[in-house]
């Protein structure tokens, strides 16, 4: 599993409130990223992290915003959470030959 | 143009037949092309890539063929077990630019029928 954890593993809220999501990973990987997964959509880049304080946008990224103040860390928070955030979300790392490891997801369910 | 086209969505396979995925890309800039197996309530954990400079890699039961004119790629499962029965993703990503950021097929459910 690459050594990355993802907390929480299940999260149920209301709309408008505020959520973080944790991406933890335990072997110092430069590049991380933030995906969300929606029935017939794949996966979808939301941001990604090149290093510390360093972020880019994904092709998603409206109402979300990230932040990575350590190499092991890897944050991502919705603002002001809607019904239409409501998907799984995958932290991922770049390893040594450029492939991608996923964690185990969090559920966000969005009411 | 960034786009990957997999198909088909879902796949029944009978156990020991062989299964193919399908994909396809515009973007020739694409020059990484991984394939990944998820169960439910997991993440995607990798199982095969290829780059361009090859058109066919086996490993195991798995194989991809890569057709760079055609831009297309594929993936072969020979001796389709039920434990593969999972959802399938291609996927493509360049060098440099934006630092290998993936671009992901809609996935393929297969199910393997004993």
């Amino acid at each position: 599993d690459a050594g990355i954890t993802q907390s929480p593993r299940h999260k149920v809220t209301e709309t408008g409130t505020p959520v973080t999501l944790r991406c933890h990973q335990t072997e110092n990987h430069r590049y991380m990223y933030w995906y969300r997964q929606d029935p017939g959509h794949g996966l979808r880049l939301i941001h990604y992290s090149y290093g510390v304080k360093d972020t880019d946008k994904g092709e998603v990224s409206d109402g979300y915003s990230v932040s990575r103040s350590k190499t092991e860390d890897f944050l991502l928070t919705l603002e002001s959470a809607t019904s239409s955030q409501t998907s799984v979300y995958f932290c991922a790392i770049m390893g040594l030959a450029n492939e991608q490891f996923f964690g185990p997801g969090t559920r966000l369910t969005v009411l | 143009q960034q786009q990957v086209k997999q198909s088909p969505q879902s796949l029944i396979v009978q156990k020991g037949g062989i299964s193919i995925i399908n994909c396809a890309y515009e973007n020739t800039a694409f020059d990484y092309f991984p394939w990944y197996q998820q169960f439910p309530g997991k993440g995607p954990a990798l199982l095969i890539a290829i780059r361009p400079d090859v058109s066919e890699k086996k490993e195991g039961r798995f194989t991809i063929s890569f057709n760079k004119s055609a831009k297309q790629f594929s993936l072969h499962i020979m001796d389709s077990q039920p434990g593969d029965s999972a959802t399938y993703f291609c996927a493509a990503s360049m060098k440099g630019g934006s630092q290998g950021n993936l671009i992901f097929g809609k996935g393929t459910k297969l199910s393997v029928k004993p």
